[in-house]
């Protein structure tokens, strides 16, 4: 298995411009989570999807849009890029495995800049 | 959600035991510790959980305070690998197991 795979690794993107990032898993995981990581700090949940068709919002989820329309994959739309957006992104993913284990399995991360 | 208190900062020498301390006073009764640590430059990757015994696994051992209200997360035997930012996280049951709250962490440097 692959595990969880992000593209791009690296992207820079000028102030207005939109992008996604993409994320997909090869281990049929229910659940699905976008964080955003700032220099020198843990992880903010933006964005997160329990099943194909759900999602949900985190904390911190202004400028950013999600859809989930297959198990597999979890991309993340930036509507319109602000330097504030600039960070590491992880995608990472999970499933309601009994004995409420909710391992989280995460990807390598994708690093934006904004200018 | 109930928050945790770890030091910001630890050292310790290879093939020596790591104890990494966490602080969880406010801890539900329903919520379970987990704890994640990320190497440099690569996404967190779990560690171990525990709800209410103590936990061991191939990776680490887990000490939960009889009250609940702190844990101890035990590398037996570090080695240069095992630098990283250890992340101590409370998740109460009712919530997604996709929806975790990181804080700042510990970071852990390990000397030859």
């Amino acid at each position: 298995n692959a595990g969880v795979t992000q593209t791009p690794k690296f992207q820079v993107l000028k102030t207005g411009q939109s992008m996604t990032l993409q994320c997909a898993q090869d281990m049929n995981h229910e659940y699905m989570s976008w964080y955003r990581q700032d220099p020198g700090m843990g992880l903010r949940l933006i964005h997160y999807s329990v099943g194909a068709g759900i999602t949900d919002q985190g904390e911190v989820p202004n400028g950013y849009n999600v859809s989930r329309s297959t198990t597999e994959d979890f991309p993340l739309r930036l509507l319109s890029a602000a330097p504030s957006q600039t960070s590491v992104y992880f995608c990472a993913s999970s499933y309601p495995a009994g004995g409420n284990s909710y391992e989280q399995y995460f990807g390598p991360g994708t690093r934006l800049t904004v200018t | 959600d109930a928050k945790t208190t770890q030091p910001n900062s630890m050292e310790s020498n290879e093939e020596e035991p790591v104890h990494l301390p966490c602080n969880h006073s406010t801890i539900s009764g329903t919520d379970y510790i987990h704890w994640y640590r990320q190497l440099p430059s690569q996404g967190p990757e779990y560690v171990i959980h525990g709800l209410t015994s103590n936990v061991n696994n191939r990776m680490a051992s887990l000490a939960i305070a009889e009250d609940r209200k702190s844990s101890t997360l035990i590398l037996h035997r570090a080695t240069l690998r095992d630098a990283a930012v250890y992340y101590c996280i409370l998740r109460s049951a009712g919530t997604s197991g996709s929806r975790l709250t990181f804080g700042e962490g510990t970071q852990l440097t390990v000397n030859p």
